[in-house]
């Protein structure tokens, strides 16, 4: 069965700074990975998404994630973030054979200081 | 173009009530899915239509939980005797046909809180 983990709950940073935040995934062949967006009352937004090719892949907001297939890894990056970025992020993972079930994780709540 | 939208955005219900929770795609989307998320969780599966058929159901917690699409468009999630566990964020999903653009684009979700 297809699962992910988001290591961290909360993660604080400071307006400006840099962010990665960490997902690793566990599937059998090549998944379907994603990065979702979250605000509060608000539901989920795509940031981007993998599915073959290019292992860095580029996303809307000026985000960026790196597919490491050896590493079962998907991280999200951001060069300087803003304060409107705080939010919820969720990494994903979808079957791409089949239809789309897709297994979120349990997301990481980003908080960005001034 | 019109995203997807669902009706009503909070629900409370005393425990006991039936709900139904309405989900509109986005037209021409073939595929529809519905998810719980229950408070700080992610989404969890609940069950997947291709047009008006409901190929899984495997993630509905119990047969209190039924969905339709008899039209292969709106689709309606209907929880009989809600209990206090069933208290979550339900969000739908739609998606076009598959090759065509394999991402699911989500509603805004309806809240449920059971007294």
């Amino acid at each position: 069965a297809q699962s992910v983990t988001q290591p961290d709950i909360h993660i604080t940073v400071s307006e400006g700074a840099s962010l990665e935040l960490r997902c690793n995934y566990s599937y059998g062949a090549t998944p379907y990975l994603f990065w979702y967006v979250q605000s509060p009352g608000q539901g989920l937004q795509l940031l981007l998404k993998y599915f073959s090719g290019d292992t860095l892949v580029q996303g809307i907001k000026g985000f960026e994630a790196e597919f490491k297939r050896s590493q079962s890894s998907f991280n999200l990056r951001k060069p300087s973030v803003h304060w409107s970025d705080a939010a919820e992020y969720f990494c994903a993972v979808a079957s791409s054979g089949g239809y789309q079930k897709v297994t979120f994780g349990t997301g990481t709540k980003l908080q960005v200081i001034p | 173009g019109a995203g997807v939208s669902q009706s009503p955005r909070y629900k409370v219900a005393k425990r006991g009530q039936d709900v139904a929770l309405r989900c509109d795609p986005i037209s021409g989307h073939v595929s529809l899915f519905w998810y719980q998320q229950a408070l700080g969780q992610g989404p969890e599966f609940l069950t997947y239509f291709q047009n008006e058929a409901q190929l899984d159901k495997s993630g509905l917690p119990s047969d209190r939980f039924f969905a339709e699409r008899p039209e292969g468009s709106v689709s309606t999630l209907k929880i009989q005797r809600t209990q206090q566990e069933d208290s979550a964020v339900y969000l739908c999903a739609s998606s076009p046909p598959r090759g065509k653009e394999d991402t699911q684009y989500f509603g805004p979700g309806t809240r449920l809180t059971v007294l």
